[in-house]
């Protein structure tokens, strides 16, 4: 099993460029979740999905749209990237929303 | 929503030596999960525990719901477990976990 996984590891964008970050897992995990770590802040959850073609805001949200058309995959999108989206993203998922939470290796995103 | 509050912030051992990480919480909990983010960035999962104790290996950990807050111990320390250790924990029915902003151990030989 890969667990979960992240795609890309690291990208560059200029402000106002777009792109989709993809993740993965191979758990048959129900829930699916997408976190934003800046220093100093620990991790704050942007979205998650509980089921497949599910989709609900966390706690920032502004900014960033999810999809989780199949059950192992959940997008999220940067239609217009802004110098405050540099972060690290992770990913993760659970069975259930009381469960165990597995994560990605994260995304390194720089916004110029 | 729940604050979580991690203490110490920062925390500095020699090798062998044991260590308690505490987590406080604004309001009852549930969920609870502690994290271990290494050097690289990855993050792992070191216990579920919404209640009670449990213990793998060298590391342990303890909640006390009633009392919203939880502890992490590690014994005989080892360099391999330097990094930032993170709590998290949602309320209620909430699915939605709230992270605290993390302790950084740092392990020396």
């Amino acid at each position: 099993n890969a667990g979960v996984t992240q795609t890309p590891k690291f990208r560059v964008l200029k402000t106002g460029q777009s792109m989709t970050l993809l993740c993965a897992q191979d758990m048959n995990h129900e829930y699916m979740y997408w976190y934003r770590q800046d220093p100093g802040m620990g991790l704050r959850l942007i979205h998650y999905s509980v089921g497949e073609g599910t989709t609900a805001k966390g706690e920032v949200p502004d900014g960033y749209n999810v999809s989780r058309l199949k059950k192992q995959n959940f997008l999220l999108g940067l239609e217009s990237a802004a110098p405050s989206q540099t972060s690290v993203y992770f990913c993760a998922s659970s069975f259930t929303g009381k469960e165990t939470q597995y994560f990605g290796p994260g995304t390194r995103l720089l916004v110029l | 929503g729940i604050q979580v509050e991690q203490s110490p912030p920062d925390l500095i051992l020699q090798e062998g030596a044991n260590s308690t990480l505490r987590c406080n919480f604004s309001d009852s909990v549930n969920n609870l999960q502690w994290f271990h983010q290494n050097p690289w960035g990855q993050l792992i999962n070191l216990f579920y525990i919404p209640s009670g104790t449990k213990q793998n290996g060298r590391l342990s950990a303890t909640t006390v719901a009633t009392e919203r807050y939880s502890l992490l111990y590690i014994s005989s320390s080892q360099t391999t477990d330097s990094g930032v250790y993170f709590c998290a924990s949602s309320q209620g029915g909430s699915e939605k976990l709230v992270f605290g902003k993390g302790m950084k151990l740092t392990v020396n030989p």
